[in-house]
């Protein structure tokens, strides 16, 4: 079984600032199979990116998501008042159903 | 508009049992499978089950199988999740989540169910 693993746990941030979000996987994933997805409080999650660098409909371009093998990014490249929220990565394939990382927490600085 | 409107939810004693819907709109529910993700109170995602378009294909969380059963029914645009034997780890809200086209992701998800379970 893959185990995602997502650094920093929190990350602290102004406005206008670039977050680089990282999530490590146990064993290598196929980048056809690494997503991203956006929870604000009190909402369900979004998702941002699939297949490690595809922006889902609606996404943002500052939105963007790289990485291959067992280390994977998400980059946010200027941070928005409302880009403030829990960002958890994904793996699917290794095992059936959906594997997520414990997310990383982008507060405001 | 895709949407995802999960009912059912609610308070429920260790060991009873509960019934999730999940009423889908706006897309063509036959086509697509659908996948059940839970979420305890200030924790992290973790995925419960999933079930292919014709229902042919269903896989569990170890941590539920043999307790949860999922089923859909096409002609009512509907999946549901048949909870028995519940425990209190088994407290979170209930998330039903369309497959991303390819299957790795999904989206979107709907607005979730609360589910407590405590004597």
């Amino acid at each position: 079984e893959i185990v995602l693993t997502q650094s920093p746990g929190t990350l602290s941030l102004s406005p206008g600032e670039r977050a680089t979000l990282s999530c490590r996987a146990s064993q290598s994933v196929s980048s056809s199979y690494l997503a991203w997805y956006q929870q604000k409080p009190g909402q369900a999650p979004r998702l941002l990116i699939y297949g490690a660098s595809s922006r889902a409909t609606g996404i943002p371009d500052r939105f963007s998501g790289s990485g291959s093998g067992t280390d994977f990014t998400l980059t946010i490249s200027r941070l928005e008042p409302e880009d403030f929220a829990v960002y958890y990565c994904q793996q699917y394939g290794s095992s059936p159903g959906l594997t997520f990382g414990g997310g990383t927490k982008v507060e405001i600085k | 508009e895709v949407q995802l409107v999960e009912s059912g939810g609610g308070l429920v004693k260790p060991g009873g049992s509960l019934r999730l819907s999940c009423a889908a709109s706006g897309f063509t529910f036959s086509s697509y499978s659908m996948n059940w993700v839970r979420q305890a109170p200030g924790k992290g995602l973790e995925w419960v089950s999933s079930i292919s378009s014709s229902s042919s294909y269903i896989y569990y969380a170890d941590s539920v199988k043999g307790r949860f059963t999922i089923s859909r029914d096409n002609a009512k645009n509907s999946l549901y999740l048949q909870m028995n034997s519940l425990r209190a780890e088994d407290t979170a809200v209930y998330y039903c989540a369309r497959a991303h086209p390819g299957g790795a992701a999904a989206a979107p998800w709907g607005q979730g169910t609360l589910v407590t379970v405590s004597s």
